[in-house]
């Protein structure tokens, strides 16, 4: 078990540019996570998946931002039209399913790192 | 609303001295509460965490109590070494409605000096 992968681990873009972020969880874990992190702030929620169903999606930033995770495994987030103000790192993580008392520990991939121009 | 408050940072210690990383949360219902950790360069890490009232984390050294007295799971270390370095983050994963996203506090920067 190699983790949480992300790719790439980093972009450059020019405003305007649609980009895809593609994360890869660990294999057993049927939830996954999208997290924005930004200089100085912590993570900040975006949205996350039980399998192949997106189980909140109202925490992303604007209707450019969308997320997939059509087989239940690896999970892509795509930013359309990126603007200035979107730069950041993107952070993924997962997690086993959430027992009825919750706190089920989240592991973190290594992030990609976004900077629009 | 959930929300985390942690200390501004950044915190500067000598070796082996003693640290306390301030957190206090509000949630509806209970929550879970982990602290984080980010080394230079790398991803967050799960550092400690605690699931209910009274529970003590503890890793490498580390310790923190849930108080939900006071809503507080403040971080502490005996003796911090260099290694300690990093940014430190806590944060809750509510319980009441399923819906377990983790809300994470704003960081706090830790730098131990040899």
């Amino acid at each position: 078990d190699t983790g949480v992968s992300q790719d790439p681990r980093h972009k450059i873009t020019k405003r305007g540019q649609n980009v895809t972020f593609r994360c890869d969880p660990i294999s057993e874990h049927n939830r996954l996570y999208w997290y924005r992190q930004t200089l100085g702030q912590g993570p900040e929620f975006l949205t996350y998946f039980q399998n192949e169903a997106q189980l909140e999606k109202s925490r992303l930033l604007s209707d450019r931002f969308s997320a997939e995770r059509p087989k239940g495994s690896f999970s892509t987030l795509e930013i359309q039209r990126t603007e200035q103000g979107d730069s950041a790192m993107y952070l993924c993580a997962s997690s086993p399913d959430q027992g009825l008392t919750g706190g089920e520990t989240q592991y973190f991939g290594p992030g990609t790192r976004l900077l629009v121009l | 609303g959930n929300s985390v408050t942690q200390m501004e940072g950044p915190v500067t210690l000598s070796e082996e001295a003693f640290l306390t990383i301030n957190c206090t949360y509000t949630a509806t219902g209970y929550p879970s509460l982990f602290w984080y950790v980010q080394y230079p360069g790398e991803g967050l890490q799960l550092l400690l965490k605690a699931t209910k009232a009274d529970d003590k984390g503890s890793n490498k050294g580390f310790e923190a109590t849930y108080r939900k007295e006071t809503t507080s799971f403040h971080l502490e270390k005996g003796s911090v070494q260099v290694s300690d370095s990093a940014v430190y983050f806590c944060a809750l994963s509510p319980h009441s409605s399923g819906n377990t996203p983790l809300v994470f506090g704003k960081g706090t920067r830790l730098s131990v000096i040899a």
